[in-house]
């Protein structure tokens, strides 16, 4: 699995776009990139994942490089419950296992 | 997305006991993974569970401290053996969404275990 690197912390104020970076250089073809957050200990919770174009949900967009080396996840109107540790991890499209890095603890400030 | 009940979701143990985690999941699956986040940390992963095998654990991490059952597709328990302090955690178990044309995996709400 991939290795991914992210910010430790990010500050954004409510209703602004929250763009959360992650580098993961060294992602192999046929992994996609997830994004996941957990809010205060509970179970992570599924963002969205994209495996080369962009994406977008109801929670958020995904954009991924071309080269596929880094991707940003951006909530568009950030609001006081957005504040988390996001996680942006890769992984296969079988049944394989997730890994997850540090995170980054965003936190949506009035 | 799949529903995961875990349980218990928290409990308080004397050093040296065992403590059971179940996790039980509304459909069938294949994987059923297992993690653990230790305080202030990110999630590591135990072990990855397949039905009628051996559970697969990953560095650091043993089958006689950290011992896996899954006699069936919709369930599975880890038993944490011979607790210290330093097991004091939030343990987690996941499936992946993949089996229903999801990639997103889905994770318990957690066993907060603190031992004493």
């Amino acid at each position: 699995d991939a290795k991914t690197t992210q910010p430790p912390s990010m500050d954004c104020a409510e209703g602004r776009a929250a763009n959360l970076p992650c580098n993961h250089s060294t992602i192999s073809g046929n992994e996609y990139v997830y994004w996941y957050r957990q809010i205060h200990s509970q179970g992570p919770q599924y963002i969205i994942h994209g495996l080369k174009n962009n994406e977008t949900n109801e929670m958020a967009s995904l954009i991924i490089t071309e080269d596929r080396k880094s991707s940003t996840l951006i909530l568009p109107h950030a609001t006081l419950r957005d504040t988390a540790v996001y996680y942006c991890t890769t992984g296969g499209t079988s049944y394989g296992k997730l890994t997850f890095g540090q995170g980054t603890i965003l936190t949506v400030h009035p | 997305s799949a529903v995961i009940s875990q349980k218990p979701s928290r409990d308080i143990c004397q050093r040296g006991t065992s403590l059971t985690i179940q996790c039980q999941v509304d459909s069938q699956v294949t994987m059923m993974f297992w993690y653990r986040q230790q305080p202030g940390q990110s999630l590591t992963l135990i072990a990855t569970a397949n039905q009628g095998s051996e559970a697969t654990y990953e560095s650091g991490f043993v089958i006689d401290k950290f011992p896996i059952s899954r006699p069936n597709l919709t369930f599975s328990t880890l038993t944490v053996s011979n607790m210290s302090p330093e097991d004091s955690s939030i343990y987690l178990c996941s499936v992946s969404g993949r089996e229903r044309n999801n990639y997103g995996y889905t994770f318990g709400s957690g066993t907060r275990l603190t031992v004493v």
